[in-house]
């Protein structure tokens, strides 16, 4: 199973928004609604940002959204803030029941 | 509050066997939404997810990767899952998360981590 691909790195100034993109194929991400996203910063555990495409977990900043079209899913973080600067990795369930992720993009705040 | 507070992690020599373990708190461990999740970070790389545990262990899915050489269990009334790591290769290291299961593999809560270190 190959890892979704997510661009390296994304950046953006403070209150812009900026899009990530995780591609995969018709056996996973085209293939179900299990795609989540997640939210890293340095020596921390990963936290879930965003789940079943589009749902925010209660205390998550409505700055944060989702989407899907076809074997694409997409994380907008709009009005851009420090705190935003993190690794965010995509992940989706496969049709071998697996998950796979994707390898993760870098955000900076300009 | 959900926590998962993972242990057991350590330095072996390739070939060798560990167990890592997650203990549980802040919900009800057995109830039959809670699949458990372990997932992986090898140092300065991304997230690998490695296998899954439902909640009455009637389900279980593993990695490629590790498939035949780890093996997940838990115990219930212990409220604790486990990952057995057998034949241990220099890539199995990595910072081993336990996190609970959403659905369709989405992991909704994480644990702080534990490091395993394969070297000889």
């Amino acid at each position: 199973q190959s890892a979704l691909t997510q661009p390296a790195s994304v950046s953006g100034s403070p209150g812009q928004s900026i899009t990530i993109s995780c591609t995969g194929t018709s056996s996973d991400v085209g293939a179900y609604d299990y795609v989540s996203w997640y939210q890293q910063h340095p020596g921390q555990a990963p936290k879930v940002m965003i789940y079943d495409v589009t749902n925010r977990p209660s205390g998550v900043s409505n700055r944060f959204s989702g989407s899907k079209s076809g074997n694409t899913a997409s994380l907008t973080i709009s009005g851009l803030q420090a705190e935003d600067e993190a690794d965010y990795y995509c992940s989706s369930f496969t049709v071998s029941n697996t998950a796979v992720f994707g390898g993760g993009t870098k955000v900076t705040v300009l | 509050e959900v926590q998962l507070v993972e242990s057991g992690g350590g330095l072996v020599q390739p070939g060798e066997s560990l167990t890592v373990s997650c203990a549980a708190s802040g919900f009800l461990f057995s109830n039959t939404y809670y699949g458990m999740n372990w997932v992986r970070q090898a140092p300065g790389k991304g997230l690998e997810w490695v296998s899954y545990i439902y909640a009455d262990s009637s389900t279980i899915y593993y990695a490629d990767s590790v498939r035949g050489r780890f093996t997940i269990s838990r115990d219930n009334a212990r409220n604790s899952v486990y990952l057995h790591m057998n034949s241990l290769r220099d890539e199995d290291t990595a910072v081993y998360y336990c996190a609970r299961d959403r659905r369709g593999l989405q992991m909704e809560y994480w644990g702080l981590g534990t490091l395993v270190t394969v070297s000889s």
